[in-house]
């Protein structure tokens, strides 16, 4: 199936170390969304975008919908140990009508040493 | 309040045995999705339900896929026939009617399909 572009795939790093991933497209999407998944559990939402431009924060977390509304980042400050997981990034197809599919990213492996 | 529920939380049969995995969305939530996730993949999109339209079925790999949604809540995902291949974790989100140019898609736990 179709997939986003992100990366890096993974990322080892030290606590309080920031941390940035990023996805592209060649489509254009209208909502961009980010999503972290812990072992044996499903995606959690952490930041929704709606606006090509628009930068938005939750807590540690910022996130920005690219100008051209076909890329998006997320940054992560002062990582810590429970930051750990995998990320992932999803992009609306459609809005609206008979449609309303996420496409997502092959998932950002994120490892935090203590 | 709760949140989207999937079970079996895992679910092991036999190539060529048929199997339900059912999904609980959030109260109200009028649509909801199907997504499968592979070993180490992201999420692959399946089937969309919104309301009493014609779900979207674009993302069913093949026939013996299919899906349906009663009285606009519990939604059942039939894969007949199974084969290894279909072995992943088959994932349910749910999200309220589209307003104001925005919808959030809420996953539940999944259910982890294994075929021996």
């Amino acid at each position: 199936g179709q997939q986003l572009n992100q990366s890096p795939q993974s990322m080892f790093i030290q606590e309080g170390e920031d941390v940035s991933m990023n996805c592209t497209s060649s489509s254009i999407f209208n909502t961009w969304l980010w999503y972290k998944q812990d072992p044996g559990e499903g995606p959690v939402l952490l930041i929704a975008l709606y606006k090509a431009g628009e930068l938005t924060s939750n807590g540690r977390l910022t996130a920005q919908f690219g100008i051209t509304r076909k890329d998006s980042f997320l940054n992560i400050s002062a990582s810590i140990p429970s930051d750990v997981g995998i990320y992932f990034c999803a992009g609306l197809l459609n809005y609206g009508g008979a449609t309303n599919k996420l496409i997502f990213g092959t998932g950002t492996l994120l490892a935090v040493q203590p | 309040g709760a949140g989207v529920s999937q079970s079996p939380s895992n679910k092991v049969t036999e190539k060529g045995k048929d199997v339900e995995l059912r999904c609980d969305p959030i109260s109200g939530h009028t649509a909801l999705y199907w997504y499968r996730q592979s070993l180490g993949q992201g999420l692959e999109f399946l089937i969309y339900f919104q309301g009493n339209s014609a779900p979207d079925k674009s993302g069913l790999p093949s026939d013996r896929f299919s899906a349906e949604r009663t009285g606009g809540s519990v939604s059942t995902l039939t894969i007949q026939r199974t084969q290894q291949e279909d072995s992943a974790v088959y994932l349910c989100a749910s999200s309220s009617r589209w307003t104001s140019g925005r919808s959030e898609q809420y996953f539940g736990p999944g259910t982890r399909l294994t075929v021996t």
